[in-house]
């Protein structure tokens, strides 16, 4: 069964610092692995995914993250955080393969202080 | 990615009633899914909804309480039945674009009184 687990419920950073939200994931398969962000009275909006290949993926607002099998880990990062990338993050799993069950993480707030 | 719009954006309601969400998609997709995301939470799938086909549902959701109807490829509909306040939430729809890719639509915001 997979699982997956975010580090961390509530991060703040102030504007201009590092951005690390963790996640680590657990599947009997290799995972489809997908970071969404969730902006105040809106949807989720996919930031990035992992599915094969490059294991260093780049999303949307200069976020990144990389897939490491070793640590079972897909921890999403940016150099600089900015006001506007205060919101909600969740990590997703899927198992691939058109099962199509992704599990998503519980989210971990994003703080941006001036 | 496809666009999707759902209706309505929020909606207050009182215990008992009924309310229907729609969901409408700008191309034609196979799967579409169904979320609930209580406050303060994370999603929970509540079913999948594909064409010409009754929806398959998660543990601990029935069709009695959450009838599903997906009459085309661009559309479905959600309906809350019976509603109580513990039925307050966002309720989302998805559609998969490939690889389990999912794109979501603004969310449906209810609170039931």
């Amino acid at each position: 069964a997979q699982s997956v687990t975010q580090l961390g419920s509530h991060v703040s950073v102030s504007e201009g610092a590092l951005v690390l939200l963790r996640c680590n994931y657990s599947s009997s398969v290799p995972p489809y692995l997908f970071w969404y962000v969730q902006y105040p009275n809106q949807g989720l909006q996919l930031l990035l995914k992992y599915t094969t290949g490059a294991t260093l993926v780049k999303g949307i607002n200069g976020f990144e993250a990389e897939f490491k099998k070793s640590e079972t880990s897909f921890h999403l990062t940016k150099p600089s955080a900015h006001m506007s990338d205060a919101a909600e993050y969740f990590c997703a799993v899927s198992e691939g393969g058109g099962g199509f069950k992704t599990i998503f993480g519980a989210g971990t707030r994003l703080f941006v202080k001036a | 990615s496809a666009v999707i719009s759902q209706k309505p954006s929020r909606d207050i309601c009182q215990r008992g009633t009924s309310l229907t969400i729609q969901c409408q998609v700008d191309s034609q997709v196979t799967m579409m899914f169904w979320y609930r995301q209580q406050p303060g939470q994370s999603l929970t799938l509540i079913a999948t909804a594909n064409q010409g086909s009754e929806a398959t549902y998660e543990s601990g959701f029935v069709i009695d309480k959450f009838p599903i109807s997906r009459p085309n490829l661009t559309f479905s509909t959600l309906t809350v039945s019976n509603m109580s306040p513990e039925d307050s939430s966002i309720y989302l729809c998805s559609v998969d674009e490939g690889q389990e890719t999912q794109y979501f639509g603004p969310g449906t915001r209810l609170l039931v009184l």
